[in-house]
């Protein structure tokens, strides 16, 4: 079965700081990867997605992500954070070994905190 | 607006009492499914349905029973809720995709239940 791992539980910085949360998957085969955002009191948004193609993915917000299949990781980057994105970020897995389940296999989530 | 609902927003009750937690797409989606999202543990999931009359186990189906009489709805049933059942639960759902590909899931805003 296929896992997710995101060293970084809780991480604080500053505005205007860089960012980079680290994220490993396991699984040999075929992968769409996925990172969501959950805004305090919100549910789940779709930050970014790869399916396929150019491994470095953007979107929204500034965010992009790199996917390197040698490391089995999908890291998520940004530039320079604001307060606003104070959240917690998932990242999440489906491996295209199960038809008909769509199932999103999720990490244990990131807490971000930005310091005004 | 294309959304999936969720109700309720939260709840308590108490152990043993049998409680629905309903969702609901607008989007004529094929698959549906609920997560429970935990701390530490990310977004787990419980049930899924590929389409009407066709659903099946996810990661941690006991104690949970599901229906989908119509395509729309996917209701979460407690039987007979736990403590341990005290969580945060999601419905998502997407368009059916088939095996060589994937489509996004879109998710509720969820519910959080206490059982006392």
């Amino acid at each position: 079965a296929q896992s997710v791992s995101q060293h970084n539980h809780h991480v604080i910085l500053s505005e205007a700081a860089s960012l980079e949360l680290g994220c490993n998957y396991s699984y040999g085969g075929t992968v769409n990867l996925f990172w969501y955002v959950q805004y305090p009191g919100q549910h789940l948004q779709l930050l970014l997605k790869y399916f396929s193609g150019d491994p470095l993915v953007k979107g929204i917000k500034g965010f992009e992500a790199e996917f390197i299949k040698s490391k089995f990781s999908f890291n998520l980057r940004k530039p320079s954070v604001q307060w606003s994105d104070t959240a917690e970020y998932f990242c999440a897995v489906n491996a295209m070994m199960n038809f008909g389940n769509e199932k999103l296999t999720f990490g244990t989530g990131t807490r971000l905190t930005i310091i005004p | 607006e294309a959304q999936v609902t969720q109700n309720p927003r939260y709840l308590i009750t108490v152990t043993g009492k049998k409680l629905t937690v309903t969702c609901s797409q607008n989007m004529n989606h094929e698959y549906m499914s609920w997560y429970r999202q935990d701390p530490g543990l990310g977004l787990r999931q419980i049930y899924y349905s590929m389409n009407v009359e066709v659903t099946d186990k996810g990661d941690v189906p006991e104690g949970y029973k599901v229906s989908r009489k119509e395509k729309r709805n996917f209701p979460l049933i407690l039987e007979s809720p736990s403590p341990n059942q005290t969580s945060l639960y999601f419905c998502a759902s997407s368009l059916f995709s088939g095996r060589r590909s994937y489509n996004e899931q879109f998710f509720g805003p969820g519910t959080r239940l206490t059982v006392l």
